[in-house]
């Protein structure tokens, strides 16, 4: 089971953080977590992933729980562009998931001006 | 051009119609994948291929054959379809399926509608 839980949308006003829940309750130890979103009209573009630590790219930044068990996404500043669908996976390391990004409902963003 | 391009971006197509749709990645990538978009559904997994091989076949019909010719191009050759195909069909690379690291370039998708 690859499944992630994300609420369904989320809205923010644009220059004020955001945080983005994701629950993965049945983790494995090797499984790691990813996030992508989707631009209207156009493909998913990858944000960040990380494995037990917190991590920062230019993008955003992602602090995942102890336990590992749930994640956060964190847009600092939302911009506009930032409204989109994102989603929450986790990538497989092994078993039946191996390879694969299953793909959720994801949250749709919407950023206020 | 860089990344990941597809083309066409729309295509119309009757049942009876025979079609491709094309991928191409500029990015030295050894895995490539197609997707399946349909309205309010998630993105499906359709097919994998590692360094040229097919290595995942997510149950889908027949009447979609991918082809792999090399490490850039990845086809999808469509046939006798049914307006329920209508959908986004996305393409996206890695560097490699096995790769711990598996960022996956995504191109804008073909967007095929069956009459």
């Amino acid at each position: 089971d690859a499944k992630t839980t994300q609420p369904n949308s989320m809205e923010s006003n644009e220059e004020e953080p955001v945080h983005l829940p994701c629950n993965h309750s049945t983790i494995s130890g090797t499984d790691y977590i990813h996030w992508y979103r989707q631009l209207p009209s156009q493909g998913p573009e990858y944000v960040i992933h990380g494995l037990t630590s917190n991590v920062n790219n230019r993008m955003a930044s992602l602090a995942i729980a102890e336990d590992r068990k749930s994640s956060t996404l964190i847009l600092h500043r939302a911009t506009l562009r930032d409204a989109a669908v994102y989603y929450c996976i986790r990538y497989g390391a092994g078993g039946t998931s191996y390879g694969k990004l299953t793909f959720g409902q994801g949250t749709i963003l919407t950023v206020h001006p | 051009e860089t990344g990941v391009t597809q083309t066409p971006r729309h295509l119309v197509m009757g049942m009876t119609n025979k079609k491709s749709l094309k991928c191409e990645q500029h990015l030295g990538h050894n895995a490539m994948y197609w997707y399946k978009q349909s309205a309010k559904k998630p993105l499906e997994l359709m097919f994998v291929y590692n360094f040229k091989e097919q290595t995942e076949n997510n149950s889908v019909p027949s009447r979609f054959s991918p082809e792999c010719p090399n490490s850039s191009h990845l086809f999808l050759h469509l046939h006798t379809l049914q307006p329920e195909d209508s959908a986004l069909y996305l393409c996206a690379s890695s560097q490699d399926r096995d790769s711990r690291y598996n960022e996956q370039f995504f191109g804008p998708g073909t967007r095929l509608t069956v009459l």
